[in-house]
């Protein structure tokens, strides 16, 4: 089975500054997609980013890139100016032929 | 918006009482999952399915059952709650490499 590991458990980053966030994913399959997914107090689940495995070139969504290297199996996200209304909880997450597997989640603040 | 939508919003129940959350679609995707919320766990699957009455288990799938019947009807059972089972719940559905996540059930069992 697919497993998602996020080790930073809380981050903080002050207003403007850049930060960056782990994940790591073990995986046989060799055709997935990875994501990253911003969960603000709403509970609602907000995509970020998403990366396609077959794909070298690293996504990117504005303020937001990813460094996907598929040979380490790592993924992280990279959060560029920094806004106050980034606060929220990240997870990452793995999808492969049929179910969808997520970490535990950084718990991002950012501060004035 | 790919048109999820999960039913109760909320629900208090007793323990050893069951109880059945719905997830709702109306673009015809063919994955469907559900999930439970936890702080520290982050969402973990409990069971899954990938057609009408093709269905999967997850990571946490004991104490859970899961129906299929319609396309667009996803049902969770807990058979008999338990404490244990007190927390968030997201239904989600997958389709060409995006997901989409209903609103989630907040199920507290006393």
């Amino acid at each position: 089975a697919q497993t998602v590991t996020q080790s930073q458990p809380e981050m903080s980053v002050q207003e403007a500054e850049t930060v960056t966030l782990s994940c790591t994913y073990d995986t046989s399959e060799s055709n997935y997609y990875l994501f990253w997914y911003k969960q603000p107090p709403s509970r609602q689940m907000i995509l970020v980013i998403r990366q396609e495995a077959y794909k070298q070139q690293n996504a990117t969504e504005n303020r937001f890139s990813v460094n996907f290297q598929k040979a380490a199996k790592s993924f992280s996200l990279k959060i560029s100016d920094s806004q106050l209304g980034d606060t929220a909880m990240y997870f990452c997450a793995f999808s492969g032929i049929n179910d969808m597997r997520f970490g535990a989640g950084t718990r991002l603040t950012v501060k004035p | 918006d790919a048109g999820i939508t999960q039913s109760p919003r909320h629900k208090v129940t007793e323990t050893g009482t069951p109880v059945t959350l719905r997830c709702h679609q109306t673009e015809n995707h063919r994955y469907m999952y559900w999930y439970r919320q936890d702080p520290g766990h982050g969402l973990r699957l409990i069971h899954y399915s990938y057609g009408v009455k093709d269905t999967d288990k997850g990571e946490v799938s004991d104490g859970y059952s899961v129906s299929r019947s319609k396309t667009e009807d996803f049902l969770l059972t807990l058979e008999s709650a338990t404490s244990s089972q007190t927390s968030v719940y997201f239904c989600a559905i997958s389709s060409g490499g995006r997901a989409f996540f209903g609103q989630g059930t907040r199920l507290t069992v006393v």
